[in-house]
């Protein structure tokens, strides 16, 4: 059982378009997260939310803007795509009253 | 807010010998340290944590030390194996379920046959 999962695993567009990308978690934890890794593996948080409720929004870009329409569901939303959104988008999730962590698999963002 | 360096930036053995990674924090609030092994394209994966009441922990070849008065903790690796190579990060956070885990830059282990 995948228990953090994301889609798409690869995502390849141009620059300008609007992609989402989808994150499950079936572990009933409260808290999930969006980070991204850049081409130097750095791990930098972007979004949390606990129970549905944005706690931590760091310094994105508001092209940036997940939406979670239940616990066990976060998503990402960038519009106008740039060069500098090439990255790798993680999804992670945590239980109650806890900052450890599990990481969904990863979707390899690629702006041509 | 917080701040965790890591170090080295780089670490190659050679199969059987120990390796260590060493991290600094900077938020004396900070109780919780857990560190992640990244696998060339894959996931972080959660290996092994310490909270502050504790100054040592082990499993099996892993062990991680907790010096909360020099805020440093260290990763280390005995009788490494090349299945050991991958990326590892150190990270810190309050561990209330709403702050969030800092991560260090990540060390590039390398274990040679």
């Amino acid at each position: 059982d995948t228990a953090v999962s994301q889609t798409p695993k690869y995502l390849v567009t141009q620059m300008g378009n609007d992609k989402s990308i989808k994150c499950e978690q079936n572990l009933g934890h409260d808290t999930m997260y969006w980070y991204k890794q850049d081409s130097k593996k750095f791990l930098k948080i972007m979004f949390s939310y606990n129970n549905k409720e944005l706690i931590i929004n760091e310094t994105v870009p508001n092209r940036f803007s997940p939406k979670s329409p239940d616990k066990a569901h976060l998503n990402l939303h960038i519009n106008s795509l740039e060069l500098g959104d090439s990255a790798v988008y993680f999804c992670a999730s945590s239980p109650q009253g806890t900052d450890t962590q599990y990481f969904g698999p990863g979707t390899r963002l690629t702006v041509l | 807010g917080e701040n965790v360096e890591q170090h080295p930036s780089t670490l190659s053995v050679q199969e059987g010998d120990s390796a260590v990674i060493k991290c600094t924090y900077s938020d004396s609030a900070s109780n919780y340290f857990p560190w992640y092994k990244q696998e060339l394209g894959k996931r972080p994966q959660l290996i092994i944590d310490i909270r502050s009441n504790v100054g040592e922990k082990k499993d099996q070849r892993i062990a991680v030390t907790l010096n909360k008065t020099a805020k440093h903790f260290s990763l280390h690796i005995t009788e490494t194996q090349p299945e050991d190579s991958a990326v590892y990060f150190c990270a810190a956070s309050i561990d209330s379920g709403y702050s969030t885990l800092t991560f260090g830059k990540g060390t590039m282990l390398l274990v040679s046959p």
